[in-house]
């Protein structure tokens, strides 16, 4: 069946620094990915969708200055989170799909934040 | 706005038992209504749909069925394996779409042998 892969799948980082995370479609191409992030214990919560070519479009509440999102292949999209600070330590799970009825997740992505 | 709300868990089941995981919506329109399955270390994976009242989705003995009347989506399985094992995530998403999901919080399921 079609994969989403992640890449890393685990981070660790200083306060300040930025981290950068691909999401790739292994198998198919991907016109529109989205970014979610999930806290310990809740749901899963939709970040911003990521459209090849174009920019993203955020949720509210999303900085977007914060969460750099590029889509520059219909197979690729990443997710930079700025300046991290240990409050941005979280899972991050992408999901991509030839078809926006038909969507793959990623493994995820655990983002530690010292 | 939309929401799914789904029992807390975390369920601890025999093997052969049967399951009952309940989830119920609001939405402002009709939206499609998903499982998801996350085994441990491993992504999301979608488990069952239904797209309009009164579809039943169905996989690896798994069923649910949409109910407007309830806004309800309760998963449930007649006998659980070990292999069940994981966590199962309520969602829907409005026009079919499985882009724009909202997830329910999660219920962890553990099946002893």
């Amino acid at each position: 069946g079609a994969v989403v892969s992640q890449h890393p799948s685990w981070v660790i980082c200083k306060s300040g620094t930025s981290v950068k995370i691909e999401c790739r479609s292994l198998d198919f191409q991907a016109t529109t990915m989205f970014w979610y992030r999930q806290f310990p214990k809740q749901s899963l919560m939709l970040m911003a969708t990521s459209n090849e070519g174009s920019k993203a479009t955020y949720e509210q509440g999303v900085e977007k200055d914060k969460f750099l999102i590029n889509h520059a292949s219909l197979t690729l999209s990443t997710l930079t989170v700025t300046s991290a600070h240990p409050e941005d330590s979280s899972f991050y799970i992408c999901s991509a799909g030839p078809l926006r009825e038909t969507q793959y997740f990623g493994p995820g992505t655990r983002l530690l934040v010292l | 706005g939309d929401s799914v709300t789904q029992m807390e868990g975390p369920v601890t089941l025999s093997e052969e038992a049967f399951l009952t995981i309940n989830c119920t919506y609001t939405a402002t329109g009709y939206p499609s209504l998903f499982w998801y399955v996350q085994y441990p270390g491993e992504g999301l994976q979608l488990l069952l749909k239904a797209t309009k009242a009164d579809d039943k989705g169905s996989n690896k003995g798994f069923e649910a069925t949409y109910r407007k009347e309830t806004t309800s989506f309760h998963l449930e399985k007649g006998s659980v394996q070990v292999s069940d094992s994981a966590v199962y995530f309520c969602a829907l998403s409005e026009g079919g779409s499985q882009g724009n999901l909202i997830f329910g919080k999660g219920t962890k399921l553990s099946v002893k042998p």
